[in-house]
């Protein structure tokens, strides 16, 4: 089973602020990388996939880069709405696996 | 677009079983998964099913014990849950899965609780 590991568990940011969040495969999983963002009693949402491509109606300060095993989503410009878990997953193999998590809060 | 039904309260050792109704998108374009998520914790891959391919697959820590099944004449996806313990407590959420774009869409989740 791939191990992903999202570091740190907890990111205090103020609002406008940049947020960097990284997630790390236990082994290759190449660009088979997903982000979500989940809110409060919602279900998780689809940020990006591919590793770095935007799913539709993302807003662009969301940014997702890396391959292999290092991982990274950036949100350049944090608003109001941003603040959520935000979780990593890896569809490279099965079982299907997701990290942990990042709470990103108000600072 | 997915809509789960058939969580509630059941005792350890009883059983439950999940529905997914999809609509607006075609189900057999997509593998569909069962992703559950315990109070307070993290998101876990449970079940997914390819009805194009014919392929099932369970994590380890519901296998034999939970069954996926699916019917796209009528869009519905199921999950038969028995001797249910109480560490499966949990969100259950239904999901389309399609590699190379992850998980999307999502149902709005439906609740099991495994208590005596």
């Amino acid at each position: 089973e791939i191990v992903m590991t999202q570091s740190p568990a907890t990111l205090s940011v103020s609002p406008g602020e940049r947020a960097t969040l990284s997630c790390r495969a236990s082994q290759s999983v190449n660009i088979d990388l997903a982000w979500y963002q989940q809110k409060p009693g919602q279900a998780p949402r689809r940020l990006i996939y591919g590793s770095a491509t935007r799913a539709t109606g993302i807003p662009a300060r969301f940014s997702g880069s890396g391959s292999g095993t290092e991982f990274t989503l950036t949100i350049s410009s944090l608003q109001a709405e941003d603040f959520a878990v935000y979780y990593c997953q890896q569809y490279n193999d099965w079982p299907l696996t997701f990290g942990g998590g990042t709470k990103v809060e108000i600072k | 677009q997915l809509l789960e039904s058939g969580g509630g309260l059941v005792q350890p050792g009883g059983s439950l079983r999940l529905s997914c109704a999809a609509s607006g998108f075609t189900f057999n374009t997509y593998a569909m998964i069962w992703v559950r998520q315990a109070p307070g914790k993290g998101l876990e891959w449970v079940s997914s099913l390819d009805v194009g391919s014919n392929s099932i697959h369970y994590a380890d820590s519901v296998r034999g014990r939970f069954t996926v099944s699916g019917d796209s004449s009528r869009n519905t996806l199921h999950l038969q849950m028995n001797s249910l313990r109480v560490e499966d407590t949990a969100v259950y959420y239904c999901a389309g899965y399609k590699y190379r774009y992850g998980i999307d869409p999502w149902g709005q989740g439906t609740l099991v609780s495994v208590s005596s």
